[in-house]
Order: structure tokens, then sequence, then C-alpha cells
């Protein structure tokens, strides 16, 4: 059983390009959710999404960041016209839904973001 | 809102006892998880409490009061590769996500 898959693991964009970020839960998992990290920060929410569906998109920059998580493949985090200020780590996790009171996350490995 | 409160920094020596605390401000609580993450590396799942208590797996405890809004990890018998930070996250009602404190950052000593 794979874990939470994202890549690629590194991504470097010049200023003005887009970013887009993958993301693939965990088998069985419906329930996907975003993380930013900035260097020596915690982690801060972005999105959470179900299929086909986005529950809580209350951490997202109103602008040039969307996020889907279609039917088929993959949860995209899409991030374009990149700043600077938008290298950071971002971290997938995905659960198994809040049906059960201690479904944990599990989280991928990251995708790391530089934008020069 | 949400507010969650953690030393920035702390150091230990090997073999020796760590406690980590967490204070939390969360309008909704639906549990509280500790992670560990190692620089570079995703976060991984360490513990969970929603109930008041103690929980002990191996050399790690959590430690939950959700009147006092506080909670602790305890870290035994420390080793060097417990050096990492740890991450205090509180889920709330409705959404379920989680809101993470800014991390400890631990460092184990020879």
């Amino acid at each position: 059983n794979a874990g939470v898959m994202q890549n690629p693991r590194h991504l470097v964009r010049r200023r003005g390009q887009e970013a887009r970020l993958r993301c693939s839960p965990m088998k069985g998992h419906s329930h996907v959710y975003w993380y930013r990290q900035l260097p020596e920060e915690g982690l801060k929410f972005m999105v959470y999404l179900q299929k086909e569906n986005i529950i809580d998109e209350s951490g997202m920059p109103k602008e040039r960041f969307s996020a889907e998580f279609p039917k088929e493949g993959p949860s995209i985090l899409r991030i374009q016209q990149v700043v600077r200020g938008d290298s950071a780590a971002y971290f997938c996790a995905s659960s198994s839904g809040p049906d059960r009171a201690n479904t944990e996350a599990f989280f991928g490995q990251g995708t790391r973001l530089t934008v020069v | 809102g949400q507010n969650i409160d953690q030393p920035t920094e702390m150091t230990a020596t090997e073999g020796a006892i760590v406690q980590i605390n967490c204070t939390y401000q969360t309008s909704g609580f639906n549990g509280l998880f500790w992670y560990q993450q190692h620089a570079g590396e995703a976060p991984t799942f360490l513990s969970y409490n929603v109930l008041d208590g103690l929980e002990e797996k191996g050399r790690f405890s959590s430690f939950l009061s959700r009147s006092k809004g506080y909670s602790y990890l305890l870290l035994k018998e420390l080793q060097m590769k417990d050096s990492a930070s740890y991450l205090c996250a509180v889920r709330n009602t409705g959404f379920q996500k989680l809101v993470f404190g800014t991390g400890t950052r631990l460092l184990v000593s020879p």
C-alpha cells in the first residue's frame, strides 16, 4: 500500500511561470489537504478537498492559487505567475475521512518549490 | 480563531527525558496530534489524543487536558535520531483540517 505520493519532489520556476504540484492520496483515502511550509515555520493549511469538491479553501490566497481533486487522477495545486514569495515546501496529506474520530492524516514527502 | 503555542527550541542530552509543551485555543476541538519532522522530510505521525489523559506508545507519551487547552509530548531515553522538529496540531470540528503550531526544534546532544 503506497503512501501519499507527491511529484515532483523539487520544482524550479522562473518568476511569472506556472507551477503545478501533484498529489496522489493513499489507496482508499478520498480526503486531501494541502499545506505550505515556509523555511523555519510551521505548516499552514491551504485547502481541503474531496473528490470533485473543494470543502474548505480558507487558507488559499485569493489570487493565483487554485486546487482541484478530479474524479480520476491526482489532486493538483496550481500556482499561476509565481513570485519569489511562493518559494516553500508544499505538503499534501490524505485521510480516510471525518467519519472516524481518530483519522490521522498521512503526509507525502512534499514538493519544494523554488522561484528564481 | 485558533492559536497554538509551542517553545521554539529545546536541547537535551542523549538518554535523558524531555517534555515538549503545547497550549491551544480553538473554537472547536476534535483531537490533538503530535508529528515528528526531520529537516527536509515529511511530518510523520506520533500520537493522537481526544480524551483527557496520557497515551503511551513506547518511548513516546502524549498528555491532554482539554479544560486547560494543554498537551505535552514526553520523550524518554532520548537518542540522537530524536533530533527533529515536533509539531503540535489541533483538529477542529467541522472541516477536519489540522491547525499546526510552529513546531519545537529539539536538539539531542551526546
